[in-house]
């Protein structure tokens, strides 16, 4: 199984609602990563788990809460976003953070297009 | 400095012909690898190529070939015999080593268009 899958695909949420993203991978990886991709730019890294623990995150403000509940899921939580959110949310996962002169090919998810009304 | 340069926003290519996608990278790391993806637009970014920067030859995967040119430090994806469905946008990685462990890098990406 090299799939990492994503709910939901699309995610219309208001400014005052609360909403979660989320990402699983059964491909034994042990760093996962959540990035944000505006219209034709390259994805903005946000977070990244390393063995289950908040290895990096990319100063991104606190309306985005990330959650790593096991080695397989990754969540996205929301509160309070801004129109300016609007995005593409990739979620991506590879072997081992800590790996050096390594493949350590990150596989992405199909993502989750989100629109903050 | 930029990590990863990709100098081309659009490129069109007639369908059966062959095209190069340029990258250059920065990096003083020994240990590194490049990556190219393709992402269509559904938005899913699939991964094509992988050169390391100890391997001594160029990669290749079916149509994409990576030219590597390690002391000018580039790595363009070579795609042969294009096809409508490689209409895309291409985006060059690159994976280094830092203090907390693996970083990568993102290129601003190439848009391709094959013409029938």
């Amino acid at each position: 199984d090299t799939e990492v899958t994503q709910t939901p695909k699309h995610l219309v949420m208001g400014m005052t609602n609360k909403k979660s993203l989320k990402c699983e991978q059964h491909m034994g990886h042990r760093a996962m990563y959540w990035y944000k991709q505006k219209a034709k730019k390259p994805p903005e890294l946000m977070f990244v788990y390393s063995y289950e623990k908040l290895s990096i995150n990319e100063s991104v403000p606190s309306r985005f809460s990330p959650e790593c509940p096991n080695s397989s899921l990754l969540n996205l939580h929301l509160h309070a976003l801004q129109p300016e959110d609007s995005a593409l949310y990739l979620c991506a996962s590879s072997q081992d953070l800590r790996r050096g002169g390594a493949y350590n090919e990150q596989f992405f998810g199909p993502g989750t297009r989100l629109t903050v009304l | 400095a930029q990590k990863i340069t990709q100098t081309q926003p659009g490129m069109f290519v007639q369908e059966k012909e062959a095209v190069t996608l340029d990258c250059t990278y920065d990096t003083s790391d020994p240990s590194y690898g490049l990556f190219w993806y393709k992402q269509p637009s559904s938005g899913e970014m699939i991964f094509l190529i992988y050169q390391g920067s100890y391997d001594q030859q160029n990669a290749t995967e079916g149509r994409y070939s990576l030219n590597f040119q390690k002391a000018r430090k580039s790595a363009n994806l070579v795609i042969s015999a294009s096809q409508l469905g490689d209409s895309a946008m291409y985006f060059c990685a690159m994976r280094e080593r830092s203090n907390t462990g693996n970083q990568f890098y993102f290129g601003t990406g190439t848009s391709l268009t094959v013409i029938p």
